[in-house]
């Protein structure tokens, strides 16, 4: 149980486009999924907190229209980098926390973004 | 806001020893304290937790001690495994206003065969 998956697990693309991360929860609902973004030998690092049916809320230094985040069923977010730039290539990874569970998180498999 | 202090940022250890990582957090009201453990390239998993109302929790050859009083909490793994090489991740959960964890830097655990 528990399992949380992620697509795309790899993605490149151009300078300038927009790329559509999905999070999804297989086996449970989720009211509340957070994304974190991890540079090569770094810790996880928390963008934002997604709640169904509300507004992201987003850590202080993350831009808010750059990283578009839609959490609009129970069991799926996505997060949408916007004019993404070499800077943004990154490994992005949701969680996912059970409704009516307050602290265990449940981790995607991630995604490479590379910006050429 | 919460911060977690997390050391050594390496660890290399021969197989069949201990190894203990140990964590301090800031904030007196965090009650809930997951340790993660990321294979290269992989997601992290939960491999052991422990809450405040515990002083210490053990599976296996994995235990985590918890002192609230000094606010830190430590990892415990016994008779490595070169598969336990990764990079071991704790965290404290913040209560109130935006619920969320607040990871550690890491530390890179080696087992050496």
């Amino acid at each position: 149980g528990a399992v949380v998956s992620q697509h795309p697990s790899w993605v490149i693309c151009k300078s300038g486009t927009s790329v559509k991360i999905e999070c999804r929860s297989l086996d449970f609902q989720a009211t509340t999924m957070f994304w974190y973004r991890q540079f090569p030998k770094q810790s996880l690092m928390l963008m934002a907190t997604s709640n169904e049916g509300s507004k992201a809320t987003y850590e202080q230094g993350v831009e808010k229209d750059k990283f578009l985040i839609n959490h609009a069923s129970l069991t799926l977010s996505t997060l949408t980098v916007t004019s993404a730039h070499p800077e943004d290539s990154s490994f992005y990874i949701c969680s996912a926390r059970e409704t009516g569970r307050q602290e265990t998180q449940y981790f995607g498999p991630g995604t490479r973004l590379l910006v050429l | 806001g919460e911060n977690v202090e997390q050391h050594p940022s390496t660890l290399s250890v021969q197989e069949g020893d201990s190894a203990v990582i140990k964590c301090t957090y800031s904030d007196s009201a965090s009650n809930y304290f997951p340790w993660y453990k990321q294979e290269l390239g992989k997601r992290p998993q939960l491999i052991i937790d422990i809450r405040s109302n515990v002083g210490e929790k053990k599976d296996q050859r994995i235990a985590v001690t918890l002192n609230k009083t000094a606010k830190h909490f430590s990892l415990h793994i016994t008779e490595t495994q070169p598969e336990d090489s990764a990079v071991y991740f704790c965290a404290a959960f913040v209560q109130g206003g935006s619920e969320k964890l607040v990871f550690g830097k890491g530390t890179k655990l080696t087992v050496n065969p």
